[in-house]
């Protein structure tokens, strides 16, 4: 149980136009969904927390007009990159919990998509 | 200073050797602390959690916290190639939602 689908796994796009990455729990209900970035041999960096219905919580830093996201239900989270450039290009990852009664720590890990910008 | 330090490596050692991996911390209130496994290109898996100091067994797999040092350890015993990963440590403070990750170390097991 608990798994969490990305889709897509890798995606191109060039230089200007916006992509969407999407991020489902198969077999639960998450109340929250993550998303993170992970450039080559760093770690992750969390962008912004989502509650189903509601708007999301980004990091400082983070430009909430550039990375969009939307949890309008409760197996599914998505992140569109608009505007996308060469720089946005890396490894978008997303977790989910399951419930608020969930331990905090308990996030289950989406494959992940690689996003290239050209 | 990050908030969680961890040598990204790479850490090459042959095949049954023991493996240690560390990260240090600079935040009093983590009290969950984590270790995830993730293979190339694909998303992190957990492999242990420990809540607050003490150790905590897992097959090969033993976690280690040391609260007043702020020093969190992951042993692997009878290391396999299999285990040729990225091994990330995170942690979290009680009730918060924000996993804070170190830098992972890339560890190859070489037959």
């Amino acid at each position: 149980g608990a798994v969490v689908s990305q889709h897509p796994s890798w995606v191109i796009c060039k230089s200007g136009t916006s992509v969407k990455i999407e991020c489902r729990s198969l077999d639960f209900q998450a109340t929250t969904m993550f998303w993170y970035r992970q450039f080559p041999k760093q770690s992750l960096m969390l962008m912004a927390t989502s509650n189903e219905g509601s708007k999301a919580t980004y990091e400082q830093g983070v430009e909430k007009d550039k990375f969009l996201i939307n949890h309008a239900s409760l197996t599914l989270s998505t992140l569109t990159v608009t505007s996308a450039h060469p720089e946005d290009s890396s490894f978008y990852i997303c977790s989910a919990r399951e419930g608020d009664r969930a331990p905090s720590y308990e996030q289950y890990f989406g494959p992940g998509t690689r996003l290239t910008v050209t | 200073q990050k908030e969680v330090e961890q040598d990204p490596g790479p850490l090459s050692v042959p095949e049954g050797a023991i493996v240690s991996l560390n990260c240090t911390y600079s935040n009093s209130a983590f009290q969950y602390f984590m270790w995830y496994r993730q293979y190339s290109r694909k998303g992190p898996e957990l492999l242990m959690y420990t809540y607050s100091s003490g150790n905590k067994e897992d097959g090969r797999f033993t976690a280690q916290v040391d609260k007043s040092s702020k020093y969190i350890s992951l042993f692997i015993r009878d290391s396999q190639p299999s285990d040729s990963a990225t091994y990330l440590c995170a942690m979290i403070i009680q009730g918060a939602q924000k996993l804070v990750f170190g830098q992972g170390t890339r560890l190859t097991i070489n037959p």
